[in-house]
């Protein structure tokens, strides 16, 4: 399978945890992106890399989240000091390069739950 | 502020008939936009796409029509199937950066 993966697909976490999602791209593709979801809504950007530089984070990304793209392929997402309205889907999604153009192709997602 | 609206929470189609999901947006940058799929506990599942300098675009049963006067977009779906009721999303984005998802529309297609 050569789709973006991410894991683990399920995290439940007690409040002021900190947890760390991994994912990993189509590997043609340079771009990396991450959303969080939640119930009802569209996916809401989070942060995107281009390689391994990080060029975007959105406002809602605070000082508790950090991601990394260490080498240009996988990335990780830590939330740091969880809370419950951290609950959500967090969705990886990948595109660019030759192969994926201007669209992007997303992951299974990893589902929080904080307690 | 919202940048892409989807103002049908839900539409209910017979099977075989004619779907029909709208997308408004209001950013006149915006140069590229997807239509998603998605089913419950899984990644949106990518549809079809247009560029802003076009108007339609086609792929098999999915037409995708872009008005950038009116800034609206709708997904035709024909004939529909009852394996096409998910959940549609609207995507748009400048230069493939910073993509910006409308609500979605729940689509129920009846047999």
């Amino acid at each position: 399978d050569t789709g973006v993966s991410q894991d683990p697909r399920h995290k439940i976490t007690k409040r002021g945890q900190n947890v760390t999602f991994r994912c990993d791209p189509i590997s043609e593709h340079n771009r990396l992106y991450w959303y969080r979801q939640t119930l009802g809504q569209g996916p809401e950007f989070l942060t995107y890399f281009q390689n391994e530089a990080q060029l975007e984070k959105s406002r809602l990304l605070s000082d508790r989240f950090s991601a990394e793209r260490p080498k240009g392929s996988f990335s990780t997402l830590e939330i740091q000091r969880t809370e419950q309205g951290d609950s959500a889907m967090y969705l990886c999604a990948s595109g660019g390069g030759l192969a994926g153009g201007r669209t992007q192709y997303f992951g299974p997602g990893t589902r929080l739950t904080v307690l | 502020d919202q940048q892409v609206k989807q103002n049908s929470p839900s539409l209910s189609v017979q099977e075989g008939r004619i779907s029909i999901l709208n997308c408004d947006y209001t950013n006149s940058m915006f140069d590229y936009f997807l239509w998603y799929k998605k089913y419950p506990a899984e990644g949106p599942t990518f549809l079809i796409s247009i560029s802003s300098i076009k108007d339609k675009n086609e792929d098999g049963r999915f037409t995708v029509f872009l008005n950038k006067s009116a800034k609206h977009l709708s997904l035709h779906i024909v004939p529909s199937q009852p394996g096409d009721s998910a959940v549609y999303f609207c995507a748009a984005t400048i230069y493939g950066q910073n993509f910006v998802f409308g609500p979605g529309t729940r689509l129920s297609v009846l047999p």
